[in-house]
């Protein structure tokens, strides 16, 4: 199945710096791998996602990249402000098998803290 | 906006009690997920149910069951708790779109099995 890797665990910036994280996955049939972010107390929710057909996807300040020769993502968030501060997780999805659901395959995650 | 609400945001159980953790979405989601959070693992799926009584197990499934008799209710079962089941638990649901879906989450319910 698929395994993916997330990097760091911990990311500390001061605001208006940039952070990024990035992650690698395994299974080469993977096309869709969207990040989410959880703040203190709540669900996971979708911030970006890319799919395999493109190679780079932005949304204000927040971008993702994706390589797929190299098996890897990343997400690049510029001038961070406090309101960043949250855990980021990136997940891989393979397409999904003929009535069934995709699944997806999360990182570990990656505690981001903007300081002033 | 999607809605998945969780029964329950803490819980506390006994050791071999039976527990039942509730899901409802609002969207006519096809697809509903079951994932625990610990730290340092991130998420990992247990059960995911792509229509109504159909299940499929995850990536750790022992020690649970679930059920789906409504397509908007998927329920986690723990059938006799044990302590290394302490954990946040997390459910999602998707619409089945052919593709990759987005899953959107419920807030969590924070289960301490004693």
């Amino acid at each position: 199945g698929e395994n993916v890797e997330q990097h760091p665990s911990t990311l500390s910036v001061q605001e208006g710096d940039s952070a990024v994280i990035k992650c690698t996955y395994s299974d080469s049939a993977s096309n869709y791998f969207p990040w989410y972010k959880q703040e203190l107390g709540k669900g996971p929710q979708l911030i970006i996602d890319i799919r395999s057909n493109v190679g780079e996807k932005k949304d204000q300040r927040i971008a993702v990249t994706l390589n797929k020769t190299a098996k890897h993502f990343s997400l690049h968030i510029t001038e961070t402000q406090p309101e960043d501060s949250a855990v980021y997780f990136c997940a891989a999805s393979p397409p999904p098998g003929t009535g069934t659901a995709s699944k997806l395959t999360f990182g570990t995650g990656t505690r981001l803290q903007v300081t002033l | 906006d999607v809605k998945v609400t969780q029964s329950s945001r803490y819980l506390v159980k006994r050791t071999g009690e039976k527990v039942f953790l509730e899901c409802v979405q609002d969207m006519d989601h096809e697809n509903m997920f079951w994932y625990r959070q610990d730290p340092g693992l991130g998420l990992r799926l247990i059960y995911f149910s792509y229509d109504v009584k159909m299940k499929e197990k995850g990536d750790i499934p022992e020690g649970y069951s679930v059920s789906r008799e409504k397509k908007e209710r998927f329920s986690l079962i723990l059938e006799s708790a044990s302590t290394n089941q302490t954990s946040m638990y997390l459910c999602a649901s998707s619409l089945r779109s052919g593709g990759a879906d987005t899953q959107y989450f419920g807030p969590g319910t924070r289960l301490t099995v004693l």
